[in-house]
């Protein structure tokens, strides 16, 4: 059965600051790994996805790294800003099987 | 772009009460799920459909029955609410296949009283 952990449950940093968060899975027979942003009381939003076969996908100040053998993705934030404040989930997708974590959540200090 | 689509965004019941929500996705997806989301315990399955015409049980299914009415539309329903259903219930659909990723509504928040 898949796990997906994430470290830390929870993070503040102050603004500017870069980060990483934290995700690994027991599974490595992946299709692919998406992390998402939730907000309070909002619905998830994709921010990357990343296939098996990659290793990385980069969006604006977002950087996504996935490890198959190790069993580890992590998402790099550049910069970051209040308005990255957020839960982030990592969610590992294999045949028929989605499965996630509890996130971290993220807050940025002014 | 309408994406995924829930309705109603908010529902109080009392126990015992019936009610069905509602999914509709535009993206021409097979694969549609239905998960709960509930405080530290991350998002939980319910119900899967990988494609018009079928459904599966998930993780936690007891209490809750599916219809995956045709291509665009699946939805959950509760025939007897109890007061551990209250929860944020999220429906989400994707392409089966390794690219595509999923694609969330924005939620509906029940309460059973």
């Amino acid at each position: 059965k898949q796990e997906v952990t994430q470290i830390p449950a929870a993070l503040s940093v102050p603004e500017g600051e870069n980060l990483v968060l934290n995700c690994s899975f027991t599974d490595s027979a992946i299709y692919n790994l998406q992390w998402f942003r939730q907000d309070p009381g909002k619905g998830l939003t994709s921010l990357l996805l990343i296939q098996s076969s990659q290793r990385e996908q980069t969006s604006g100040r977002l950087n996504a790294s996935l490890d198959k053998s190790s069993g580890r993705s992590t998402l790099y934030i550049a910069a970051s800003q209040p308005g990255d404040s957020a839960t982030y989930l990592c969610v590992s997708r294999g045949y028929q099987k989605v499965t996630f974590g509890i996130g971290t959540k993220l807050q940025v200090i002014p | 772009n309408a994406g995924v689509t829930q309705t109603p965004k908010f529902q109080v019941l009392k126990t015992g009460q019936s009610m069905t929500l509602q999914c509709a996705q535009d993206m021409n997806h097979n694969s549609m799920y239905w998960y709960r989301q509930d405080p530290g315990m991350g998002l939980r399955l319910i119900y899967y459909s990988a494609s018009e015409g079928t459904t599966d049980k998930g993780e936690v299914p007891n209490g809750y029955n599916v219809s995956r009415l045709n291509k665009r539309e699946f939805s959950l329903r509760l025939e007897s609410a109890a007061p551990s259903q209250t929860s944020v219930y999220f429906c989400a659909s994707t392409l089966t296949g390794a690219n595509s990723p999923l694609h969330f509504g924005n939620g509906t928040r029940l309460t059973v009283t």
